[in-house]
């Protein structure tokens, strides 16, 4: 099975504050893969797919990134609305894989 | 508006069976492939099976694999998912997810416990 490494588990951070999230992939997935976001009690939202695109409707200060087996997700001038649980989710082939999720919280 | 609502689960014990429910409206459900992904309580997102839009192909996560069994009908709009010998570890919240459209279900608990 693909593992997805990510981190950190918990990124602590300010307020219009510039944050990067990674996961590294333990076998080529190419760019598939995705980013979700989690608020408490809801349900995950998809932020990014095919590595670098932004969902319909995610705001443009998130974007996604690649550099060899490392996939990242940034979030520009971070805002209050974007403290969630964010996961990476590779779907290059089965059993798909989710990293173990990076809880981000105001500083 | 796409809705996927999930329902069949509760509270179970050990060993015993449960069924589980997902109706989808307002997009086309035969045209896609569609999941279960699970997050247990204070845990994270774990896939669970997937099957193709005609039934074709049908993958699961060896955590479950020969003991739960995903289908659908597509002239109900509906997705299943049949537990078996239900274990402890298998207590989550249960989605039903069409990935590819990035459709998440609002989830439904199952709760293995004696």
């Amino acid at each position: 099975d693909i593992q997805m490494t990510q981190s950190p588990s918990s990124l602590p951070a300010s307020l219009g504050d510039r944050v990067t999230i990674t996961c590294r992939a333990s076998q080529d997935i190419g760019n598939y893969l995705r980013w979700f976001q989690q608020k408490p009690g809801k349900s995950p939202r998809l932020m990014i797919y095919g590595a670098t695109n932004l969902a319909a409707g995610v705001p443009s200060r998130f974007s996604g990134s690649r550099s060899g087996s490392d996939y990242s997700l940034t979030i520009n001038s971070l805002e209050s609305e974007d403290m969630a649980i964010y996961y990476c989710l590779q779907h290059n082939e089965y059993p798909f894989t989710f990293g173990s999720g990076t809880k981000l919280e105001i500083k | 508006e796409v809705q996927l609502v999930e329902s069949g689960g509760g509270l179970v014990q050990p060993g015993r069976s449960l069924k589980l429910s997902c109706v989808a409206s307002g997009f086309t459900f035969s045209n896609y492939g569609m999941n279960w992904i699970r997050q247990a309580p204070g845990k994270g997102l774990e896939w669970v099976a997937y099957i193709s839009s005609g039934s074709s192909y049908i993958y699961y996560a060896e955590t479950v694999k020969g003991r739960f069994t995903i289908s659908r009908d597509n002239a109900k709009n509906t997705l299943y998912l049949q537990m078996t010998s239900l274990r402890s570890e298998d207590t989550a919240l249960y989605y039903c997810v069409g990935l590819g459209a990035g459709y998440w279900g609002q989830g439904v608990m199952v709760t293995v416990s004696s």
